[in-house]
């Protein structure tokens, strides 16, 4: 397996663009999270999804940000419009159920 | 907050010299969890440990678990360079399917 997925690896915009980064989980996993790591708050979970649907998702900085899973093997995290305050590292993590949380390797979003 | 908590903040010892980190946590939990992040890396899986386990091992780590006092420790025996990382553990709550809470992390420097 080739573990968690993102994409884009990094991504630079401009203040007021639309940002969408994505997941793919790993296979058989049913559980997906977003998270958000700064050097000055740390790792913040933002949202999981249990089988798809959205559980809790009240880490969610504001109505800028959204998250959608519409199916197993895919999930994106958008964030529009953007602000500078959004650059940090975004990280997309998937399990079963509350066992071990596979990382993926992150995308740098920076915010111009 | 219900977010774990680590002890220390910071760790430098040198090579072959054992690290041990501490975490505190709030309320009853099913089970508990570390991770190591490097530098610009996502976070990786070490180990799990039950509410109902006192004690795991796992190659050069040993994990401790004491419910009545909240709190977990992380030993790392005979250190080497390369686990120069920050580490980090995570709870799963009694009522949360699958939400992991995050401490604050340790970073550990061993120097040669």
């Amino acid at each position: 397996d080739a573990g968690v997925i993102q994409s884009p690896r990094h991504e630079v915009t401009e203040m007021g663009q639309e940002v969408t980064l994505r997941c793919k989980p790993i296979s058989g996993h049913n559980s997906l999270f977003w998270y958000r790591q700064t050097m000055m708050r740390g790792l913040e979970l933002l949202i999981y999804f249990n089988n798809n649907v959205p559980i809790d998702d009240s880490g969610m900085p504001e109505d800028r940000f959204s998250a959608k899973m519409p199916n197993a093997s895919f999930s994106t995290l958008k964030i529009q419009p953007s602000e500078p305050r959004d650059s940090a590292v975004y990280f997309c993590a998937s399990s079963f159920f509350g066992d071990e949380q596979f990382f993926g390797p992150g995308t740098r979003l920076t915010v111009l | 907050s219900q977010q774990g908590e680590e002890d220390p903040q910071a760790l430098s010892i040198q090579e072959g010299e054992n690290a041990t980190m501490n975490c505190s946590y709030k309320t009853s939990i099913n089970n508990l969890q570390w991770y190591r992040q490097n530098s610009g890396r996502g976070l990786v899986h070490l180990i799990l440990i039950r509410s109902n386990e006192r004690e795991k091992h796992s190659g050069r780590l040993r994990v401790t678990l004491d419910t009545s006092k909240k709190s977990s420790s992380l030993l790392i025996t005979a250190s080497r360079a390369a686990d120069t990382a920050s580490y980090f553990c995570a709870t799963l709550f009694t009522g949360t399917a699958s939400k992991l809470t995050f401490g604050t992390g340790t970073r550990l420097q061993v120097t040669l």
